[in-house]
Parts: structure tokens; sequence; C-alpha cells
């Protein structure tokens, strides 16, 4: 069974820094594309952050560009999302999700982790 | 503010059927062919229904089907039942790996 279990979640203050982790079991984890999506609570979906297979290509959303870093260490099967500079408008549930492989969605995700960014 | 628009709730009677609207540009949904729909229940993770426009995935319910016209893209709920109440979130592949979603839409059924 594919599963994603993060941690790392809680309240940070405004300028403040968080590592989230996504432990993967169930799957090959270095076979695939990893993302990061989050909620603002009672919104949409905002797409963050993707990383390959092997780590050698990252992107992300213009609002966390310069701010957030993602990272995988595929020994460890273990996927991370470096926070820097938050502020309250970062304030969402954050979630690790899987992308098909050979496909073009995400067909397996974490359950969520509130981060929140608040003095 | 989402890159993709969704009414924000649509409801409906047990074994009725209702339609979901998903609008995008020539950007998104009208270039590819990725549109996704993601069910989520309060305090749960989205899960997957619809991928590929019109595609279920294992174990998702036969009586949600998917469809797209131009740059607006649907999801239909047949035989509408409570446990389908929930948010419907639209989402389309944007290019290079990344993704755009909806606001998402509210199901009640009544």
């Amino acid at each position: 069974e594919v599963q994603l279990v993060q941690s790392g979640g809680g309240v940070v203050q405004p300028g403040g820094s968080l590592t989230l982790s996504c432990a993967a079991s169930g799957f090959t984890f270095d076979d695939y594309m990893m993302h990061w999506v989050r909620q603002v609570p009672g919104k949409g979906l905002e797409w963050v952050a993707l990383i390959t297979w092997n780590g050698d290509i990252t992107d992300y959303a213009e609002s966390v560009k310069g701010r957030f870093t993602v990272s995988r260490d595929n020994r460890k099967n273990s996927l991370y999302l470096q926070m820097n500079g938050l502020s309250p408008v970062d304030t969402a549930v954050y979630y690790c999700a899987r992308r098909r492989a050979g496909g073009n969605y995400l067909d397996s995700w974490g359950q969520g982790t509130l981060i929140t960014v608040s003095s | 503010q989402s890159a993709l628009t969704q009414p924000a709730s649509v409801s409906g009677s047990p074994g009725q059927s209702i339609t979901l609207s998903c609008a995008g540009s020539s950007s998104d949904i009208g270039r590819y062919n990725h549109v996704s729909w993601y069910q989520q229940h309060p305090g749960e993770a989205p899960k997957l229904v619809i991928y590929d426009v019109n595609a279920r995935p294992s174990g998702a319910s036969d009586r949600f089907s998917g469809s797209k016209s131009g740059n607006t893209a649907s999801l239909t709920i047949s035989g509408l039942q409570a446990e389908d109440e929930a948010d419907y979130h639209c989402s389309s592949y944007a290019g290079s790996d990344t993704y755009v979603f909806g606001p998402g839409t509210r199901v009640n059924v009544l």
C-alpha cells in the first residue's frame, strides 16, 4: 500500500523557518517525481514545488521561490520542504504528493500538516 | 486567486446526477488532456477520482465521469449518494511538470 506520512508542522513566528518531512513507503520512492501542494484552510489547493526522482531538477511557485527549498533523500525514502522567511500568507495545510509514473497527475497524497505563521 | 474557476457549491438530491464545471484557459485545460478531479472530505487529504479528463483510477466509483470542451472541464456525479458530500477540486497540467488548481466546489446532498 502506498503511504506518504508527513511530519514537522506547527506554529512559527513571521520571518521564521520550518522544515516539513514526508516519509514514503509501499513503492519504489526513487522512481517518482514528488510535489508539495498547500491549501489555506477553507480555500483551494495551490501547487508549491516539485523535485525530480534524483533531485537534479526542482521548481517552485512564484509565491515561494527564493524562500522554500525542496529536497529528497532516496536512501531514507523521504521528501523535505525547507521553508524560510515565513509570513502569515504561508499559513496553510501542506501536502506532499506523488506524480503518477508516466502520467501527469498526482495520484497519492500525504495526510497534510498545518503550518501556522503567527506572532 | 485560483488559476481555474469553479462554482462555490452545487446541490442535488440522492439519486440525482449533478455536473461540476471547471473553467481554465488555453494555457492549461485547453492545451492539455490532463485534467484531474479530487474529492476531499473535511479534515482529509484530496483523493483522486478522475485523471486525464475522463479516466478513473482503480477503486474510484464508476458514478464519477469527466469530460472536457475547449477550456472547460466537467465532472458528473451520477446516482448522488450521501457519501458524495465533499469538496471537489479540479486540476490541470500546466506544462513543465507543474499544475494549477481550482478553488473547489462544495457538493451538498440534500
